[in-house]
């Protein structure tokens, strides 16, 4: 069965620190992956896709992927109170819209 | 109208009542969704449709119905639901169904089945 595993948190640092979201999946064939992001009370929005190994970074954000390891990051530096939200991680496994599997994401919280 | 847009945005009714959850997306896209999230679970896909054609259900039941009549517009009509049905029901669209992942959500529309 294809999943993707998050820890719910909630994750909670202090405004200025790096804050280190991860994420698991089960199927080696999964070919790309996503981050969203998603305010208490909103719906989800696409911050950062990944398809290849190594590091892709966007401003503030870095996510990394490592397919030997089956492993998803997104690091967020400089976190600010604005960035507390819930961070929703997909993997693709290719072939229909069903196999773009989401986690339950990881609830992040930013201390002042 | 920008970005995609889902009327209404709360809705309540009893297992016996017809209702109609709308979605209108104005950014040219031609893949429509219909996404479930209910609380602690994962995002759930329910239907497809790809240049108004439905490309995949989910194994949705029967007492939710879609309907395409454009690349546009996207309806899902609701009846004789159950209390577990309550959730938030989201409406994304892609630019095509190639672009698996690269969705945008409208607001949602939160369901409530008494």
């Amino acid at each position: 069965q294809k999943e993707v595993e998050q820890n719910s948190g909630p994750l909670s640092v202090p405004e200025g620190a790096i804050a280190s979201l991860n994420c698991t999946y089960s199927d080696r064939g999964s070919q790309s992956f996503f981050w969203y992001r998603q305010y208490s009370g909103k719906s989800p929005e696409l911050i950062m896709s990944i398809y290849s190994n190594g590091d892709k970074e966007d401003g503030r954000f870095t996510a990394q992927l490592n397919k030997a390891s089956q492993y998803v990051s997104l690091l967020i530096r400089d976190s600010q109170p604005s960035d507390s939200a819930t961070y929703l991680c997909a993997a693709f496994y290719g072939g229909s819209q069903g196999n773009l599997i989401f986690g339950k994401g990881t609830k992040l919280s930013v201390k002042p | 109208e920008t970005g995609v847009t889902q009327t209404p945005r709360h809705l309540v009714m009893g297992m016996t009542n017809k209702k109609s959850l709308k979605c209108e997306q104005h950014l040219g896209h031609n893949a429509m969704y219909w996404y479930k999230q209910s609380a602690k679970k994962p995002l759930e896909l329910m239907f497809v449709y790809n240049f108004k054609e439905q490309t995949e259900n989910n194994s949705v039941p029967s007492r939710f119905s879609p309907e395409c009549p454009n690349s546009s517009h996207l309806f899902l009509h609701l009846h004789t639901l159950q209390p577990e049905d309550s959730a938030l029901y989201l409406c994304a669209s892609s630019r095509g169904t190639g672009y698996t992942g690269e969705l945008f959500f409208g607001e949602g529309s939160r369901l409530t089945v008494l």
